[in-house]
């Protein structure tokens, strides 16, 4: 069965430091990968998806991630953070056919100033 | 496009009543999702529909939840007689094939 794990629950990073969100995950086939940011009372934005080709993704707002099949893992990176990005971050693992997508619990960033 | 429209944005009800929450995917959209969302049990898949037929409802928790479907442009969740345990924030998306969903701003339930 496919499952995403995230490991941390909550990261707290100060601003204009680096940021690393690990996710992984567990599928049998070869996976489409997700990363959706939810703030506060909003609903799921995406910023960045893995279908096949180059293993290093860039996403909207400086996100980026990278596919490594060898340890199952789709990590988010950013290089400096701005407290615009506190938010809560999911990753996610899909088929290539149906659709059906599971979610990781999630990981709360928090920055701070 | 005006994205996944949902409605109501809050509902607070009683418990036994039926709740109706209602949903617009993008037009285009083959695709239309529901999913719940609580502290305790994160992000869960519902149930979801392709070119408006129900392709798989595992996730629904019990006979008191039902979704449709009737055309390209509208969804309905509903709950019969709802629960407390229902209080949750559901999510509609809708996608295009098998590229990214896009999620409505959500419900926010609450059964008193």
């Amino acid at each position: 069965a496919q499952s995403v794990t995230q490991p941390d629950i909550h990261i707290t990073v100060s601003e204009g430091a680096s940021l690393e969100l690990r996710c992984n995950y567990s599928y049998g086939a070869t996976p489409y990968l997700f990363w959706y940011v939810q703030s506060p009372g909003q609903g799921l934005q995406l910023l960045l998806k893995y279908f096949s080709g180059d293993t290093l993704v860039q996403g909207i707002k400086g996100f980026e991630a990278e596919f490594k099949r060898s340890q199952s893992s789709f990590n988010l990176r950013k290089p400096s953070v701005h407290w615009s990005d506190a938010a809560e971050y999911f990753c996610a693992v899909g088929a290539r056919y149906g659709n059906k997508l599971v979610f990781g619990a999630g990981t709360i960033l928090r920055v701070k100033s | 496009d005006a994205g996944v429209i949902q409605s109501p944005r809050h509902e607070v009800t009683e418990m036994g009543q039926e709740v109706t929450l209602r949903c617009k995917p993008i037009s285009g959209h083959d695709y239309l999702f529901w999913y719940r969302q609580t502290m305790m049990r994160g992000l869960e898949l519902l149930i979801y529909f392709n070119n408006n037929v129900p392709i798989d409802d595992s996730g629904m928790p019990e006979d008191r939840f039902s979704a449709k479907m009737p055309n390209a442009s509208f969804s309905t969740l509903k709950i019969q007689p709802s629960e407390p345990r229902d209080s949750a924030v559901y999510f509609c998306a809708s996608s295009l094939n098998v590229d990214e969903q896009f999620f409505g701003p959500g419900t926010r339930l609450t059964v008193l």
